[in-house]
Order: C-alpha cells, then sequence, then structure tokens
C-alpha cells in the first residue's frame, strides 16, 4: 500500500547509543517532516525538509540529526541517545499538489532510552 | 512558532452523544485548520479540515465549526460512536508560501458503550 514506511517499529538504546531512523515514502511527495510524541505533549516538530536537498530546524531540534538522502527517504539520527528522547518518532510527508497541511503520517517508532 | 491551545485533554462521552472539542489559536495569518484522528499504535491521518472563508464545514457526522473573530475553531461528533475512541489534534498552518502544521496538543476521546 502506499503511504510512509518507518523502520524499526520498536528501539532499546542504551544511554550514549546512537542510531537512525528510517522514513521512506512512495507517494512522491516533496515535503517530510519528523515529529516526536510524548504524553500530554502532542506531536513537535523536530526536523523538516521542504524539497530534496533542504532541511530545516523545527521547535526541538536539539539531540538530533537529519538527512533527506533523495526525494523518498528522509531519516533521523539520535548522535548519543539520552533518557529524555525516549518516545514515539513519526515521520510524516506532504505534497504540494494536495496542499498544505496534508499530511500523510507513518506507523510510529517508539524508542525506549535506558 | 505560534500556539494552537487545545482544549480538553480528556473527554468522555456516552454512545449516542455529542463530542466537542475546542480549538484557539494566536496568528492571524493561519489560514488552514486540519482535524487529525489518530488510534492507538498507529499515526495521525487527517479527518477534516477547513478554511477561514466559511463558518462550517460538515463530512458526515463531523463538522467543524469556525469562529474567525474570536481565533476558535471546533470539532463536533454527532452520534459518537465508541469506535470514534482515539485522540485527537487540531492544527494550523499559514497558507501562503511554505509553512509546517502547528498541532494543538491533542483530546483523548473515550465513548462509552
Amino acid at each position: 500500500n502506499a503511504g510512509v514506511t518507518q523502520t524499526p517499529k520498536f528501539q532499546v538504546l542504551k544511554t550514549g547509543q546512537s542510531m537512525t531512523l528510517q522514513c521512506a515514502q512512495d507517494m512522491n511527495h516533496n515535503s517530510m517532516y519528523w515529529y516526536r510524541q510524548d504524553p500530554g505533549m502532542g506531536l513537535r516538530l523536530i526536523y523538516y525538509s521542504a524539497s530534496e536537498g533542504t532541511t530545516d530546524k523545527g521547535e526541538v531540534p536539539n539531540g538530533y540529526n537529519v538527512s533527506r538522502l533523495n526525494k523518498r527517504e528522509f531519516s533521523l539520527r539520535l548522535e548519543s541517545a539520552a533518557p529524555s528522547q525516549t518516545s514515539v518518532y513519526f515521520c510524516a510527508s506532504s505534497g504540494s499538489r494536495q496542499g498544505l497541511g496534508v499530511y500523510t503520517f507513518g506507523s510510529g517508532t517508539r524508542l525506549t532510552v535506558v | 512558532q505560534q500556539q494552537v491551545k487545545q482544549s480538553p485533554q480528556s473527554l468522555i462521552v456516552q454512545k449516542g452523544g455529542i463530542s466537542i472539542i475546542n480549538c484557539a489559536y494566536e496568528n492571524t495569518a493561519f489560514d488552514y485548520f486540519p482535524w487529525y484522528q489518530q488510534f492507538p499504535g498507529k499515526g495521525p491521518a487527517l479527518l477534516i479540515a477547513i478554511r477561514p472563508d466559511v463558518s462550517e464545514k460538515k463530512e458526515g457526522r463531523f463538522t467543524i465549526s469556525f469562529n474567525k473573530s474570536a481565533k476558535q475553531f471546533s470539532l463536533h461528533i454527532m452520534d459518537s460512536q465508541p469506535g470514534d475512541s482515539a485522540t485527537y489534534f487540531c492544527a494550523a498552518s499559514i497558507g501562503q508560501g511554505y509553512s509546517t502544521l502547528t498541532f494543538g496538543k491533542g483530546t483523548m476521546l473515550l465513548v462509552s458503550p
């Protein structure tokens, strides 16, 4: 099915370890996003890529890096994981022809840092 | 980014009742207001959206009411069903140029049988 695919679905890291969350979309969308979801905090934007070749910081970028590998793929890297990064991470994409604000989300990666 | 304030944080409604979730915004440049629905273990999905040139939009049992002067908008779920139990997020964005969505903090709705 067309959509946004995130891997892995679950991950447990030790403090200080690094990892990369992968995201790929097959809808030919221009824009891609990484959000984290925490109880009572809603969805907070970490980084986004308005188009291939560009990336920008969102509301909570500290401790993260991103790479827009090509139009389809947008990865999120934690260089040195901290317990405060325990969260559910969502990748999303949107296409300019759909109109702004029509995001398609992946099913999420549940990350626990111990 | 400008904030979108959402209330209540959680809501319990009996089957057949009306669920109402409210949002308020500050940035008058916002001109697109979607609502997203999220079921446990899933990503959010677009439910319904409105632009400020209309005061109401209805899709089935779901209605958005928009009050531009008060900078408020709300989601009404008529004849609420247990299958509507989910977390609902309001959001806003600026239509001109490029802008990201600003989300409210979410409302966890439970419809009791």
